[in-house]
């Protein structure tokens, strides 16, 4: 019965580059969310997936941002070339109905950019 | 982006004492809910409220969900070593078609034995 799987925990990418995030929700749940959270900081909501389909991306960055959610495999927070400012830790939560009090969150990616 | 007021930002107790952290917004939520986050991990739900005035316990753990919405508080009774780490408070609302939630600063509790 695991939770929340996200991978890698610990991810370290030179400017310019691109960073991948992966996050595997519990079984059954088919609503992704992503979070953002900055050093000394709270979480920050950053898109809301479906499988395949994107239904919130009001938090992400205009650019250089996007996530999926295909119909097999894990959801996907891609980062393309990576600023310092990206440098964050990064939470995959999913709950199976359309509610926030059904969250469950990862372990979180930590991404730091050099 | 909006943001909750979290107060106060860090507590030193001693093992044994009680906690109370609180939340304000000059907006209104749906649902308030406390998180506990662990150095390295996400953070765990501790309580979730859903209506206005509701006061709701978990073991140690009693919260309370403001008349107003706008508000709610965590208290944290016979503090223990273990209760260390980084309290948010979250608010749930609609926005832009989907149920969001908005974070607070949180609070780091640090429990001397």
């Amino acid at each position: 019965n695991a939770g929340v799987m996200q991978n890698p925990r610990h991810l370290v990418r030179r400017r310019g580059q691109e960073a991948r995030l992966r996050c595997s929700p519990m079984k059954g749940h088919s609503h992704v969310y992503w979070y953002r959270q900055l050093p000394e900081e709270g979480l920050k909501f950053m898109v809301y997936l479906q499988k395949e389909n994107i239904i919130d991306e009001s938090g992400m960055p205009k650019e250089r941002f996007s996530a999926e959610f295909p119909k097999e495999g894990p959801s996907i927070l891609r980062i393309q070339q990576v600023v310092r400012g990206d440098s964050a830790a990064y939470f995959c939560a999913s709950s199976l109905l359309r509610d926030s009090y059904g969250y469950t969150f990862g372990s979180g990616t930590r991404l730091t950019v050099v | 982006g909006q943001q909750l007021n979290q107060s106060p930002q860090s507590m030193f107790i001693q093992e044994g004492e009680d906690v109370s952290m609180n939340c304000t917004s000059s907006s209104i939520f749906n649902t308030w809910l406390w998180y506990k986050q662990d150095p390295g991990e996400g953070p765990v739900l501790l309580i979730a409220l859903y209506k206005a005035g509701e006061l709701t316990s978990n073991g140690r753990l009693t919260a309370q969900f403001g008349i107003t919405r706008k508000d709610s508080f965590l208290n944290i009774s016979a503090s223990i070593p273990s209760d260390v780490g980084i309290y948010f408070c979250a608010g749930s609302k609609t926005q832009g078609g989907s149920e969001k939630l908005v974070f607070g600063k949180g609070m780091k509790l640090t429990v001397n034995p």
